[in-house]
């Protein structure tokens, strides 16, 4: 079955430390992506990042960055020196075969204070 | 990069009232989808679509109907809206295969049924 583990609920943070939010996937497909979201009060959904699982290179833009590790099924996001912007809900995702539905992670909330 | 357009940001409708959520897509993807979400539920999925006129229950299709009459919109229809649908409405389309592959949310509807 496929399943997003978001183990973290809420993370705060104070501005300029860095964290990272950790994503654990259960999926039976040997190929399969896998995305980040972010969700700011407003509550839109913004795409962060997708990785197709052939590609294990971690991917950096700007002071994020994400490290995929297919041996242990893990997907994690790091934001490096972290700004009051980046508070918001983070979301991990990953697709469901056939359909394309989307299974989400529970959500990890950030809150970075000034 | 691809853009899914949401008519509404917020809407307030009767109870009984019949509503239509439209959301427009502009990269000729073929699936689209119609999720809620909600406080300690998450996201769950409504409708989805994989062609024009085609249609699949989601996992809380209750309630609601969708149209696809033309590739690049997908319709949410609530036939006589009950104050449990009050929630956050959120519309996407995909495209998973290779490089060019995309999920992409569009900004929300926040209904309110009174």
């Amino acid at each position: 079955a496929q399943k997003v583990t978001q183990a973290q609920t809420e993370i705060s943070v104070v501005e300029k430390e860095d964290v990272t939010l950790d994503c654990v996937y259960e999926t039976r497909d040997t190929t399969y992506y896998l995305f980040w979201y972010k969700q700011p009060p407003s509550g839109e959904l913004v795409f962060l990042i997708r990785r197709n699982s052939f590609d294990e290179q971690n991917e950096i833009s700007g002071r994020y960055s994400w490290n995929f590790q297919k041996s242990t099924s893990s997907f994690n996001f790091t934001i490096t020196a972290s700004q009051v912007v980046d508070s918001a809900v983070y979301f991990c995702a990953l697709p469901e075969p056939n359909t394309d539905k989307l299974i989400f992670g529970t959500g990890t909330r950030l809150q970075v204070f000034p | 990069d691809v853009k899914v357009t949401q008519s509404s940001r917020y809407l307030v409708k009767r109870t009984g009232e019949k509503v239509f959520l439209e959301c427009v897509q502009d990269m000729d993807h073929e699936n689209m989808f119609w999720y809620r979400q909600d406080p300690g539920l998450g996201l769950r999925l409504i409708y989805f679509s994989y062609d024009v006129k085609m249609k699949e229950k989601g996992d809380i299709p209750e309630g609601y109907s969708v149209s696809r009459e033309k590739k690049e919109r997908f319709s949410l229809i609530l036939e006589s809206a009950s104050t449990n649908q009050t929630s956050m409405y959120l519309c996407a389309s995909s495209f998973l295969a290779g490089d060019r592959a995309s999920y992409t949310f569009g900004s929300g509807t926040r209904l309110t049924v009174v």
